[in-house]
């Protein structure tokens, strides 16, 4: 069985500074992770993935994430928090066979002006 | 390239009442997957299929949940009878080979 722990449910940050949203995980075989972004009322969508190859891996809107197997970790960062960062954002995993993509319970992100 | 279609967007019943949800994934994709989504949770997988046949459904609410997709395209997800603890969002997603899933907007149910 597979699982994700986002910690920190809510995480507040100022306009400009660094974000950091933590994501660890467990998985049996190697995983496939995942960080989406959900707008209120929305539906989720991708912002990166990692599958193989180079554990730092860059996605949309400026944000990257880094695969550590020794931390069993993906957290995700942004250096400069924008307003229109502010959504909900989700870790996910699913095994190399394709199967079962679990969720994290989310983060609320709020960026303060 | 057309994205996940869900209907109906919104959907308020009473208890004990059925409802019947939509999904039409995009074109091509083996892998469709229904999550239920508790306001302020992550989403909870349903239950996952590869093209017309069941991968997983062990946390489906088998007693009062059932889904299908026919022919291995559109896929339909019926509550009967509700609880009041079904309200969340349902949303759709689906994926082709390379994993990475797509999801539709979700359809908001209520139950009241």
């Amino acid at each position: 069985a597979q699982s994700v722990t986002q910690l920190g449910s809510h995480v507040s940050v100022s306009e400009g500074a660094l974000v950091l949203l933590r994501c660890n995980y467990s998985s049996s075989v190697p995983p496939y992770l995942f960080w989406y972004v959900q707008y209120p009322n929305q539906g989720l969508q991708l912002l990166l993935k990692y599958t193989t190859g180079a554990t730092l891996v860059k996605g949309i809107n400026g944000f990257e994430a880094e695969f550590k197997k020794s931390e069993t970790s993906f957290h995700l960062t942004k250096p400069s928090a924008h307003m229109s960062d502010a959504a909900e954002y989700f870790c996910a995993v699913i095994n190399n066979a394709g199967n079962m993509l679990t969720f994290g319970g989310g983060t609320r992100l709020m960026v303060k002006p | 390239e057309a994205g996940v279609a869900q209907s109906p967007r919104y959907k308020i019943i009473e208890k004990r009442q059925s409802v019947a949800f939509w999904c039409n994934p995009i074109s091509g994709h083996a892998t469709l997957y229904w999550y239920q989504q508790i306001l302020g949770q992550g989403p909870k997988l349903l239950i996952q299929f590869q093209n017309n046949g069941v991968v997983d459904d062990s946390q489906l609410p088998k007693d009062r949940f059932s889904a299908e997709r026919l022919k291995g395209v559109d896929s339909t997800l019926k509550i009967q009878p509700a609880k009041l603890e079904d309200s969340a969002v349902y949303l759709c997603a689906s994926s082709s080979a390379v994993v990475e899933a797509f999801f539709g907007q979700g359809t908001r149910l209520t139950v009241v």
